[in-house]
């Protein structure tokens, strides 16, 4: 089945640098990858996604990327203001339809 | 709309009850799903639904039962709780025939002792 690992786990930075999450998936049919955020006490809320058919996505600080060939994506985050403090989680879907396959989340964490 | 809503928010249970998480979706989702948070293993998935009378295992499926009687619920069972059983648990749902993003409930923390 499918595999994701996301790194780093945690991740510290000033306010107003940039911000970069990387994941990885192990089934090369996988073709959906959306990003989710969590804030202390609630449930994931996507914050932006990106097709197999796509290379990048933007929207407005946010970005993600996506590399086919060495089955890789990434959350880039510049900008960074101290409300973008969660723990991020990335995913990855095999097929329409299918199930989701969460990465093990990074800690974000932007000091003012 | 409400969303998708979880309850209870909050439980502590002893080994070897049993009890029911309660999830409902007013969205008309096909899709529904439960995970289980852990710390630093991220979100597991235990079981998943396609639809009405149609329900499937996920990652971490045992000890746990689900059915699927209606598009709007989708309860999880826990047979007999275990401490191992101890997590955050979320529920979640989307439609399907193309890659749609889940709405998450706001989670049932669940304490076995």
């Amino acid at each position: 089945g499918e595999n994701v690992e996301q790194h780093p786990s945690t991740l510290s930075v000033q306010e107003g640098d940039s911000a970069v999450i990387k994941c990885t998936y192990s089934d090369s049919a996988s073709n959906y990858f959306p990003w989710y955020k969590q804030e202390l006490g609630k449930g994931p809320q996507l914050i932006i996604d990106i097709r197999s058919n796509v290379g990048e996505k933007k929207d407005q600080r946010i970005a993600v990327t996506l590399n086919k060939t060495a089955k890789h994506f990434s959350l880039h985050i510049t900008e960074t203001q101290p409300e973008d403090s969660a723990v991020y989680f990335c995913a990855a879907k095999l097929y329409q339809g299918g199930k989701l396959i969460f990465g093990q989340g990074t800690e974000l964490s932007v000091k003012p | 709309n409400a969303g998708v809503t979880q309850t209870p928010k909050f439980q502590v249970l002893k080994t070897g009850q049993s009890m029911t998480l309660q999830c409902a979706q007013d969205m008309n989702h096909e899709y529904m799903s439960w995970y289980r948070q852990d710390p630093g293993m991220g979100l597991r998935l235990i079981h998943y639904s396609v639809g009405a009378g149609i329900t499937d295992q996920g990652e971490v499926p045992n000890g746990y039962n689900v059915s699927r009687s209606t598009t709007e619920d989708f309860p999880l069972r826990l047979l007999s709780a275990a401490p191992s059983q101890t997590s955050v648990y979320f529920c979640a749902s989307s439609r399907t025939g193309g890659n749609y993003g889940y709405t998450f409930g706001s989670g049932t923390r669940l304490t076995v002792v």
